[in-house]
Parts: C-alpha cells; sequence; structure tokens
C-alpha cells in the first residue's frame, strides 16, 4: 500500500520567514511532485523531480524552491513566505505507471 | 502550454440522478485523462483514468468517455449517492506532468 506523508498537515509563519515542507514516500517511486491547491484554480504544479538531485519548474516556481537529494524524500522551500503563498501544499508521488498518489496536504497560514 | 477547463464549477444532484462532468483539453499530444475524487478534509484519489487510444471506460457507475477529435472527455456517475459528494478533478497528462482542471463541487441530496 502506497504511503506518502507530509511533515506537517496545518502550519503558520510569518511573513518572510523561510520555509520547509516535506514529503516522503515509501514506495521507491521515481517521480515526485508539489501542488499547491486554492479554491477554482484546481491543483496547480510548482515543481517536480524525475529522480535524485534533479527538478523541474511546474506552472507556477515564482517564490518557490525544491530539493531532492534522496529518492524518498522532496522537499518545497519558501525562500521568503509571503501571505498570498497561504495555501493548501499537496504532494504527490508515481512510478513508471501514471496514476499520482497524493500526500494528506499541508495547510500553510502566512500572517 | 496545455490548458484543461472543466465545468461546471458546482453540481446539484438528488440521489439516484446522474451527474455529468465535462472537461476540455487544448493540447492534441495529452495521451492520458484521469479523474481524481477529492472528499472534504481529505487527499485527492484516483477513480478512474482514459488513454488516448480509447474511447470509453466504465467501472460500475462510473464511466469517462474522451473525444479526441474535440479534445474533450466526460465523468459519467450513475444512480448517485450521498456519499459520492465530493470534489472532482479531470486533468489532462503531457511530457510527466498532470494538468489540472479547476474542479467540480458534487453535492448529491438524499
Amino acid at each position: 500500500d502506497v504511503k506518502v506523508t507530509q511533515s506537517s498537515r496545518y502550519l503558520v509563519k510569518r511573513t518572510g520567514e523561510k520555509v520547509f515542507l516535506e514529503c516522503v514516500q515509501d514506495m521507491d517511486h521515481e517521480n515526485m511532485f508539489w501542488y499547491r491547491q486554492d479554491p477554482g484554480l484546481g491543483l496547480r504544479l510548482i515543481y517536480f523531480s524525475y529522480d535524485v538531485k534533479m527538478k523541474e519548474k511546474g506552472d507556477i516556481p515564482e517564490g518557490y524552491s525544491v530539493s531532492r537529494e534522496k529518492k524518498e524524500r522532496f522537499s518545497l522551500i519558501l525562500e521568503s513566505a509571503s501571505t498570498n503563498q497561504t495555501s493548501m501544499y499537496l504532494c504527490a508521488s508515481t512510478h513508471k505507471v501514471y496514476e499520482q498518489y497524493f500526500g494528506p496536504g499541508t495547510r500553510l497560514t502566512v500572517t | 502550454g496545455e490548458n484543461v477547463e472543466q465545468h461546471p464549477s458546482t453540481l446539484s444532484v438528488q440521489e439516484g440522478d446522474s451527474a455529468v462532468i465535462k472537461c476540455t483539453y487544448s493540447d492534441s499530444a495529452s495521451n492520458y485523462f484521469p479523474w481524481y475524487k477529492q472528499e472534504l478534509g481529505k487527499r485527492p484519489q484516483l477513480i478512474i483514468d482514459i488513454r488516448s487510444n480509447v474511447g470509453e471506460k466504465k467501472d460500475q457507475r462510473i464511466a469517462v468517455t474522451l473525444n479526441k477529435t474535440a479534445k474533450h472527455f466526460s465523468l459519467h456517475i450513475t444512480e448517485t449517492q450521498p456519499e459520492d459528494s465530493a470534489v472532482y478533478f479531470c486533468a489532462a497528462r503531457k511530457r510527466g506532468k498532470l494538468i489540472f482542471g479547476q474542479g467540480t463541487e458534487l453535492s448529491v441530496k438524499p
């Protein structure tokens, strides 16, 4: 049974803080993804990774960076959090098949 | 790039009725079209998918149809039940990335 976990369910940060969101999967998946989910906008891809130390920009990478030092872990970094980054953040992973398995999400509030 | 439009944004039906959600995509190179269901407070989960070489796929009460020429695909839920109430997302896959629609909030009234 695939398991994707995220480090926090809820997070409150101040404007300007550096924020780390962690995602871990236990199924040896090559591909990992970070999305943000906002009402009426669906899920928008921030960054994705096909392999360790590899990363590609998604549709909305501005203000974010990522790190993938180990296959099972994909981190999303907000270098200097801003209020417009208040959102639900979802991590997902997939093997060489099509289905993406999502984590439970992190609801980030930036005040 | 790929763009996916999903309609309607909200849908309310009576229990037992059918529900249809429609999506259009822009890039003819897209080759895989999944549908995800997200219940309140939970993660999205795949409920059905279709590949570009297939026109229709059915799994019990849910079915998906794909019209490649018109670049649209639809989710059909028959005999709806209250537990079908959720947000549904369509997506189109191109070069390993999924582009999601805006979501449809389905409400099934008992």
